[in-house]
Formats: C-alpha cells, structure tokens, sequence
C-alpha cells in the first residue's frame, strides 16, 4: 500500500516566522511531488510541485526534495495569517493518480 | 476561464436514493479523478478514467459508478445512497505529461439521511 505521512499538526507559528511542513512517502517509484494548500470549506489549490533532488523557490515559498531519504518538505517565509489552512503533500508516478497525505494544518497568529 | 466544474454544490439525499454528480473540464485533459474527503481527513480516490471510454477503480470503489463517454466529461453515481456515502466529493483532471498537477473542481458537499 503505498502511503503519504504528514504530521497533522496544528502547527502553530507568529506572524513573519518561517513554517515548515514536512512529508514522507513509501513509494520509492514515486516521480513527482505536490503541495496543495486547502482552506476549509474549499477545494485543494496547487502551490508547489517538484520532480527533481535538491529546492525549488517561488515567491515565499520553497519546495524541497529528497528522494533518497523519501522526504519532501514546504517552507513558507514570512509567514502570514493567510497562510493558515491545512496543506496536503502529493505524490505520484507517472500514469497513476496522486496519493495524498492527510494534511498539515498551519495557523498563523498576528 | 472553467477549469473544472462540478454540479450540484450541494444535495441532500435520503437513504436508497440515487443521484449523478456531474463534472466537466474545458482544459482537454485526458485524465480524470474523483476523490472523497471526510471531515479531517485526506482524500480518497473512488474512481479514474485515462481517457475516454477507459474507467478504473481507486481506492474506495465501492457504491459508486462512473463513465466517460466524453473528453470532457466524467460523471459519478450513486445508485443506492447510504449514510456512510456522506462526504464532499472532488472532482480533479490533469494532462498526463511529466506528471502534470491535478487541478481540481470545487466540490459537491453531499448529505444522506
């Protein structure tokens, strides 16, 4: 059974601070990486992915991936009470569908 | 701009009835996914479809069927409504290359009493 494992927090960070969401995956086939952020009552939205080892920026965000250890984490500078919502990890290989984990939820105090 | 739509946003069902959550995309995508998701939980994949006319089952298969007869288009029925069916649904579709993202509808949120 291949499996996504999140911490399901809450983790709880000031206004400004750097969150860190972290994720582990089973599947060594895994090829591509997601981060979803999810505010309640809505649907997923697409913040990040990432296919290859090493980090990947955009904005205030960083995805980091490293396949040897079957971990992926979300870095969020400069945290903002926007930024509270529950954020998914996804994986995939290539033809199948995405495995999500459970979800990380993030609050943000001003 | 659509991306993917889904109808109705929400319903209410009693148990034994039967109802189609419809979801369409204009984005030509060739692959199609319907999830579940439970109050704290992640989501659940029901069923996926390749393309047209090819279906498969996910994880939580059971109680629902799908088709697509269309690019576009990928239902999901529920032909014999059970309280353990209640949940919000999701409809995701995604171009297969290089592991493209899923991009999703934004829910039917579904009752049965």
């Amino acid at each position: 059974q291949k499996e996504v494992e999140q911490n399901s927090g809450p983790l709880s960070v000031p206004e400004g601070a750097i969150a860190s969401l972290n994720c582990t995956y089973s599947d060594r086939g895994s090829q591509s990486f997601f981060w979803y952020r999810q505010y309640s009552g809505k649907s997923p939205e697409l913040i990040m992915f990432i296919y290859s080892n090493g980090d990947k920026e955009d904005g205030r965000f960083t995805a980091q991936l490293n396949k040897a250890s079957q971990y992926v984490s979300l870095l969020i500078r400069d945290s903002q009470p926007s930024d509270s919502a529950t954020y998914l990890c996804a994986v995939n290989q290539a033809g199948t569908a995405l495995i999500f984990g459970k979800g990380t939820t993030l609050s943000v105090s001003s | 701009n659509a991306g993917v739509t889904q109808t109705p946003k929400f319903r209410i069902l009693k148990i034994g009835q039967s109802m189609t959550l419809q979801c369409t995309q204009d984005m030509n995508h060739n692959y199609m996914y319907w999830y579940r998701q439970d109050p704290g939980m992640g989501l659940k994949l029901i069923y996926y479809s390749v393309g047209a006319g090819i279906t498969d089952k996910g994880e939580v298969p059971n109680g629902y069927n799908v088709s697509r007869s269309t690019t576009e288009d990928f239902p999901l029925r529920l032909e014999l409504a059970a309280p353990s069916q209640t949940s919000v649904y999701f409809c995701a579709s995604r171009r297969e290359q290089g592991g493209q993202p899923q991009h999703f509808g934004d829910g039917t949120r579904l009752s049965i009493l």
